[in-house]
């Protein structure tokens, strides 16, 4: 299947620092996703891009697709911004069915 | 408000008990899904539904058992479960399975097997 490997593991700023998360992907892939974890356990869908970029708010996200990477960037980091960033990727031609998750970037942002 | 709702948020079971878990999503999406998040591990799809069907079943052991009576509601049986089993255990939905349907997921239920 397709691997997917985000880095760094962990990541502890200050707030009003900015961060860039990343993920790589070994295969081409015409789904991707990122999701924010708050330390409550709920996922949230913060992006679909596939290609291109999008940005909201103080979050912006590429993805480059040919050279099998997506950034998440986050800027003036708050508090709220911790807990565990992923992203999930399905490789062309799959639907959800076969959506892959990496293990994730642990964000901490210090007050 | 996510548009998911899960119950209970907490759970724990003796390996001989019998529990159910619960979803429901108030987006009127079509595919619903199981997944289980344990430490250290990446999100593990356990099962998809489309317009009530189940079209992927992950090598998922026997002693959970989906149930999805109609598009908005989808349950997990759980009898005879090992501590091993014991996660956070998320449900999510999304328009369909299509590649351009983003994920939503519900706050998980934890559950602990003792």
């Amino acid at each position: 299947g397709i691997q997917v490997e985000q880095s760094p593991p962990d990541l502890i700023l200050q707030e009003g620092a900015n961060s860039t998360l990343r993920c790589n992907f070994s295969d081409s892939v015409n789904n991707l996703q990122w999701f924010h974890q708050n330390p409550w356990g709920q996922l949230i869908n913060l992006f679909y891009i596939p290609s291109g970029t999008k940005q909201n708010g103080r979050l912006s996200a590429t993805t480059v697709a040919t050279e099998r990477y997506s950034l998440l960037y986050i800027s003036s980091s708050q508090t709220t911004d911790s807990g565990v960033y992923f992203c999930a990727v399905e490789r062309s031609g799959f639907g959800n069915e076969k959506l892959t998750f990496g293990t994730g970037t642990r964000l901490t942002i210090i007050p | 408000e996510t548009g998911v709702t899960q119950t209970p948020r907490h759970l724990v079971m003796g390996m001989t008990n019998k529990k159910s878990l619960k979803c429901e999503q108030h987006l009127g999406h079509n595919a619903m899904y199981w997944y289980k998040q344990s430490a250290k591990k990446p999100l593990e799809l356990m099962f998809v539904y489309n317009f009530k069907e189940q079209t992927e079943n992950n090598s998922v052991p026997s002693r959970f058992s989906p149930e999805c009576p109609n598009s908005s509601h989808l349950f997990l049986h759980l009898h005879t479960l090992q501590p091993e089993d014991s996660a956070l255990y998320l449900c999510a939905s999304s328009q369909d399975v299509g590649a351009r349907s983003p994920l939503h997921f519900g706050n998980g239920t934890r559950l602990t097997v003792t």
